[in-house]
């Protein structure tokens, strides 16, 4: 069954180090999420991808954020410099246009 | 019931019961909904769908209720099982998917 992958599964960082995370979507899905998932709460979008193109990105910290999807296939997001308050699963899901997304197990992300 | 901090708004019922979760969303323009079932340690899984076009769609054992007038959606669970028990979400979009607070849905055996 096709489904998206996810890399690392956990991630334990040190405050201020860069922390890289990759998703492989499902194959044809030409639309790409990341969103971040606070313990008891909901996921929140971070940065939405139509192939290889940012179509939102407007709650992504640029400052310390970044995202990209190269070849329109997978994507990478990074954090430099991590922040203890980064700490969080990360999930990546993938869709066709106007369908469902399928999600990721996540990566877990801890910042000491 | 409001979420408060970390806590989540928690729906108890029993083994076999028929369980209703509810969900405000908020933008008048989104136009597909979809419900997804979240366990411990792993990403949401899709459950259901229904188009703005529709008011009820129905599942294996789950059924949507969309009222666009006063912006509800609803997850109805028929015979619930141990294997429900999870956070479930309710998601929104006309452009990007939106998700809601999350409910957790605990079965007493």
């Amino acid at each position: 069954e096709a489904e998206v992958a996810q890399s690392p599964r956990y991630k334990i960082t040190e405050k201020s180090q860069a922390v890289a995370f990759w998703c492989d979507p499902i194959s044809g899905h030409a639309t790409l999420y990341w969103y971040r998932q606070i313990l008891g709460q909901g996921p929140e979008l971070l940065v939405q991808f139509q192939d290889e193109s940012v179509v939102d990105d407007s709650q992504l910290p640029k400052d310390r954020f970044s995202a990209e999807r190269l070849k329109g296939v997978d994507s990478t997001l990074k954090i430099q410099p991590a922040e203890l308050g980064d700490s969080a699963m990360y999930l990546c899901a993938s869709s066709l246009p106007r369908g469902e997304a399928f999600f990721g197990q996540g990566t877990r992300l801890t910042v000491v | 019931g409001e979420s408060v901090g970390l806590h989540l708004p928690t729906l108890s019922v029993q083994e076999g019961d028929n369980s209703i979760i509810n969900c405000a969303y908020s933008n008048s323009a989104s136009d597909y909904f979809i419900w997804y079932k979240q366990e411990s340690g792993k990403g949401p899984q899709f459950i259901i769908d229904i188009r703005s076009n529709m008011d009820k769609r129905q599942g294996q054992r789950v059924t949507v209720l969309l009222n666009k007038t006063v912006k509800h959606l609803s997850l109805q669970i028929a015979a619930t099982q141990p294997g429900d028990s999870a956070v479930y979400f309710c998601a929104e979009t006309h452009s990007k998917l939106t998700f809601g607070k999350g409910i957790t849905l605990s079965v007493r055996p």
